[in-house]
């Protein structure tokens, strides 16, 4: 099956620093690539959907200058949270779309101190 | 995007199969089933999808109802490592919208 993976795997940093996640699809070109977020013990909520080449479009109640989304090239869409606060802290997964399919990256542990 | 009803929970025995249902009652005749699965503090594995016919892979097996308001995700040969939470989805893989999905405990 396809592959999707994310760097870095977590990562800890402090409040209003920015931090950038990114999202390749190794075997396989996306021109639509996804970013969740997960709390604790709750489902992924879908962030924005990030389109090769264009702007993203954010879900209600995502803040786009805050969650930063580039999709420059056809496998790698990249996210950062600037000025990162500890309620930031949370489960990014990110997954692309191959044909009717999407497949997840295993995901970024993100702790902000 | 179809909307979906699974159970809470589910338990299975390990080496039994285990039979995962799910509703989609609204599921238009275009739209897919799939389904994912969640293992703890991972990213989710896609499993398998399907249309109208059943479909089986390495992983399970996907029976759809004929009139295609329902269908099944079958593990034949439950493992612990099977233990996750388990989506199913009616859609066209737009933007996929997470429910809590069944918890399914494998057992020994």
């Amino acid at each position: 099956g396809a592959v999707v993976s994310q760097h870095p795997s977590r990562v800890i940093c402090k409040s209003g620093t920015s931090v950038k996640i990114e999202c390749r699809s190794l075997d396989f070109q996306a021109t639509t690539m996804f970013w969740y977020r997960q709390f604790p013990k709750q489902s992924l909520m879908l962030m924005a959907t990030s389109n090769e080449g264009s702007k993203a479009t954010y879900e209600q109640g995502v803040e786009k200058d805050k969650f930063l989304i580039n999709h420059a090239s056809l496998t790698l869409s990249t996210l950062t949270v600037t000025s990162a606060h500890p309620e930031d802290s949370s489960f990014y997964i990110c997954s692309a779309r191959e044909q009717e399919t999407q497949y997840f990256g295993p995901g970024t542990r993100l702790l902000v101190l | 995007d179809a909307k979906t009803t699974q159970p809470t929970s589910m338990d299975c025995a390990e080496g039994r199969a285990a039979n995962l249902p799910c509703n989609h009652s609204t599921i238009s005749g275009n739209e897919y089933v799939y389904w994912y699965r969640q293992i703890h503090s991972q990213g989710p594995q896609y499993i398998i999808h399907g249309l109208k016919n059943n479909e089986t892979n390495e992983m399970a097996s996907l029976i759809i109802t004929e009139d295609r308001k329902s269908s099944t995700l079958i593990l034949p040969h439950a493992t612990l490592r099977d233990t996750a939470v388990y989506y199913c989805f009616g859609g066209s893989q737009g933007n996929l919208i997470f429910g809590k999905g069944t918890k399914l405990s494998v057992k020994p």
